[in-house]
Parts: structure tokens; sequence; C-alpha cells
């Protein structure tokens, strides 16, 4: 089964400044999807960003980017120019590419990220 | 708005009670997730649809829980003989194809008294 830990239970951030979250994983797959997505206080969980094991070059959506290190099987968050609106929980997610039974997302225990002034 | 809709979003009871939450999902999704989220955790995966399908059930799912969705449209989930246990928060989530992503709803919450 596969596992994925998030070492960090908090973070703090200075606005405008920039910050890593880590998140490893354990799997006997080769080929798998990982997720980071971001829970703000009383709301939906929405996707930050995805990477596709097969690819070698690390996602990045606009101030959002990741370290994906397959061999380590690390897969670090970093936040560039961090806003107040960044502040909430991250969770970083493991899902395997076989349609079906396999579809499901596997979760680690998150990292709460303050961002203060 | 159409994204995930969860009903209620909190429901108290008191233990022995039972108790349903609704999901709807967006709405060409096929694929529908249930996932529970205790403080301080992730979300685990409690079971899934493929249309009216249910494919897969967690260990997590004892047999209190149950879980439908008729038609293929909404999903309810159903706990049983509610015990004090069962208090977190129940997420679902939709999504088009197995490799796209995941939309969440906002979660009920329950608390059991």
């Amino acid at each position: 089964a596969q596992t994925v830990t998030q070492s960090q239970p908090e973070m703090s951030v200075q606005e405008a400044e920039t910050v890593t979250l880590s998140c490893t994983y354990d799997t006997s797959e080769s080929d798998y999807y990982l997720f980071w997505y971001k829970q703000p206080p009383s709301r939906q969980m929405i996707l930050v960003i995805r990477q596709e094991a097969y690819k070698q070059q690390n996602a990045t959506e606009n101030r959002f980017s990741v370290n994906f290190q397959k061999a380590a099987k690390s897969f670090s968050l970093k936040i560039s120019d961090s806003q107040l609106g960044d502040a909430a929980m991250y969770f970083c997610a493991y899902r395997s590419p076989v349609t079906g039974t396999a579809s499901k997302l596997t979760f680690g225990t998150g990292t709460r990220l303050q961002v203060t002034l | 708005d159409t994204g995930v809709s969860q009903n209620p979003r909190h429901k108290i009871t008191k233990r022995g009670q039972n108790v349903t939450f609704r999901c709807d999902p967006i709405s060409e999704h096929n694929r529908l997730y249930w996932y529970r989220q205790t403080l301080g955790q992730g979300p685990e995966f409690l079971t899934y649809f493929q249309n009216e399908a249910q494919l897969e059930k967690s260990r997590l799912l004892s047999d209190r829980f149950s879980a439908e969705r008729p038609k293929g449209s909404f999903s309810t989930l159903e706990i049983q003989r509610t015990e004090q246990g069962d208090s977190a928060m129940y997420l679902c989530a939709s999504s088009l194809k197995a490799n796209t992503e995941a939309f969440f709803g906002q979660g009920t919450r329950l608390t059991v008294v």
C-alpha cells in the first residue's frame, strides 16, 4: 500500500517570502500521480498542482512549483511571493494511474501554513 | 453553482441514531468518492462509485456504513447506530475520468454526542 508522509505539521512564512513544504511517499509503482491540495478554513479542498511521475520536468503553476525527486520519493511544494490568501492546510496526495479501483487519493496528514505580515 | 454540493454542512446527532448525508457531484462527472477526515489528519478514502456501481469500499467502511448512488447522479452516505468515533468531516469528490482532477465539496461535519 502507498503511504504519504508530511513531516511538518506547521509552517510559517512572511508575506512576499518563499516557503517550501515537504512530502515523501512510499510506493512500489513506477508510474503514478502526485498532487498538492489546499484546504482553507471551512472551505473545500482545491487542487494546487499535479505531477505525473513519468514527466521529468517539475510542474509549475504561477507562484507554485514542485521539486519532484523520483528516486528519493520526494515531492516538495514551493510557494513564492507568499500572500495572505495562501494561509491554509496543504495536503500532499498520491494516486495510482490504474483506472477503476485505484483511482482513490492517498493523503498525507497535512501542513498548516501561516502567512504573517 | 456548478461545484460539488454536500448537505447538510453540519450534523449533530446522539449516539445510536442514524444519519444520512447527501452529495451532488458536478453534473457530467461519472466518478464519485467519499472520504473521511478526522481532526489533524488527511482525508481517508471510504468508497468509490463509477456511475451507479460501487467499485471499491475501504476497510474503514464498517457494516454500519452504507453508500448508494442511484441512477449514477447524487450519492448518499448513511451511518447507522452512530458512535462517537464517527465524529469527523465527511468529504465527497467527483471527477470526469480516472486520471482527471477530483473536485471536492465543502464536506459534512458530523458530531456524535
